[in-house]
């Protein structure tokens, strides 16, 4: 089955430094990723929709320069989290959507997610 | 913004019994599919069903979706501990490649 790859699972930063997390596609092409942030004990909140070779879809209420995306290639989208501090201190979940699927009538596949603290 | 709501919130019940899980939602979709998240963890896609299917099986998993009610079920079969977990329905709509999730629910299956 399709496996998404996420990086660091774990990760504890001082407030004021910037966090870089990956999302890989290990055996599929992907050009759509999605970044999901989720509270304890609370839904998915979509943060954005990564595209291959183009800017990031952010959802309202998001802030774009505070939380970096890059999707460079067809297997790899990164989610940098710039100038961390405590309030950013979430679970942050990447998924994709094989490109042989199409569009909308077929699953996400997700990450392990990424625990970051920030102190 | 949150669209799904699952019913109950929370669950708890003995190994070998069923599990029913109910979502509602507010605007017409596309489809609407299930996922699993075990604590800590990334989530895993358990079933997907199209806004013109009515009822759909995978393995001790039945859906069944009312377009007209704009609602849906999950129902496990005789459960097992393994199945303790959260629950999301989530609801792709119009265009759009994003899915929305349900608040989910926590199902506990006491061994």
């Amino acid at each position: 089955g399709a496996v998404v790859s996420q990086h660091p699972s774990r990760v504890i930063c001082k407030s004021g430094t910037s966090v870089k997390i990956e999302c890989r596609s290990l055996d599929f092409q992907a050009t759509t990723m999605f970044w999901y942030r989720q509270f304890p004990k609370q839904s998915l909140m979509l943060m954005a929709t990564s595209n291959e070779g183009s800017k990031a879809t952010y959802e309202q209420g998001v802030e774009k320069d505070k939380f970096l995306i890059n999707h460079a290639s067809l297997t790899l989208s990164t989610l940098t989290v710039t100038s961390a501090h405590p309030e950013d201190s979430s679970f942050y979940i990447c998924s994709a959507r094989e490109n042989r699927d199409g569009n909308y009538n077929s699953p996400l596949h997700f990450g392990n997610g990424t625990r970051l603290t920030v102190t | 913004s949150q669209q799904g709501e699952e019913d109950p919130q929370a669950l708890s019940i003995q190994e070998g019994e069923n599990a029913t899980m109910n979502c509602s939602y507010k605007t017409s979709i596309n489809n609407l599919q299930w996922y699993r998240q075990n604590s800590g963890r990334g989530l895993v896609h358990l079933i997907l069903i199209r806004s013109n299917e009515r009822e759909k099986h995978s393995g001790r998993l039945r859906v069944t979706l009312d377009t007209s009610k704009k609602s849906s079920s999950l129902l496990i079969t005789a459960s097992r501990a393994a199945d303790t977990a959260s629950y999301f329905c989530a609801t792709s709509q119009g265009g759009s490649e994003k899915l929305v999730f349900g608040k989910g629910m926590k199902l506990t299956v006491n061994p």
